[in-house]
């Protein structure tokens, strides 16, 4: 298995409204990350988890809450999101943190705030 | 200055060409050096990495990476309408990839 399966591929929420986005990996890789991308602009690092402890939070909101319940599983709990929040959050992983040769990518969950 | 440079384009060719995608850098600590397409909607591919400089090879892409000049470098030959995408350059900066803002490719029959 050489994926990142992310759930679900859309989501749209109310601005009051409590979600999760889900992201899943078999391939053994002990570094996840999430990454947030706007339309026609490049990923944005949001969180990175290193042997599921979160390592780097790039000061992101407290609305968004990441979580690592195992070394396959990573979600981002969404809470009283913004419009502007709206973008394609990307979950991807790699063998450990500090290399460049095996980062994968999910198809991400196409997120639209309301 | 931002860390990684990369002209957006867009960029048309027609099919058969080859096709040239750039990006600069500013860190020299920089070591690992990657291009990723992205289909519209979907997440970035892997499409090849570099370890330092020196060139790499896979079917129709070739990756060149300089760092005396601090310039990566993808060509793609025989380009085909399949290849219309964005291409993003990124290089990990110890922790996470740092990416270029892509540069939109349309290659038309």
């Amino acid at each position: 298995d050489t994926e990142v399966t992310q759930t679900p591929k859309h989501l749209v929420m109310g601005m009051t409204n409590k979600k999760s986005l889900k992201c899943e990996q078999h391939m053994g890789h002990r570094a996840m990350y999430w990454y947030k991308q706007k339309a026609k602009k490049p990923p944005e690092l949001m969180f990175v988890y290193s042997y599921e402890k979160l390592s780097i939070n790039e000061s992101v909101p407290s609305r968004f809450s990441p979580e690592c319940p195992n070394s396959s599983l990573l979600n981002l709990h969404l809470h009283a999101l913004q419009p502007e929040d709206s973008a394609l959050y990307l979950c991807a992983s790699s063998q450990v943190e500090d290399r460049g040769d095996g980062y994968t990518f999910g198809s991400g969950t196409r997120l639209t705030v309301v | 200055q931002k860390e990684v440079e990369q002209d957006p384009g867009p960029l048309s060719v027609p099919e058969g060409a080859i096709v040239s995608l750039n990006c600069t850098y500013s860190n020299s600590a920089f070591q690992y050096f990657m291009w990723y397409r992205q289909y519209s909607r979907k997440g970035p591919e892997l499409l090849m990495y570099t370890y330092s400089s020196g060139n790499k090879e896979d079917g129709r892409f070739t990756a060149q990476v300089d760092k005396s000049s601090k310039y990566i470098s993808l060509f793609i030959r025989d380009s085909q309408p399949s290849d219309s995408a964005t291409y993003l350059c990124a290089i990990n900066s110890g922790y996470a990839l740092n990416f270029g803002k892509g540069t939109s490719l349309l290659v038309t029959p």
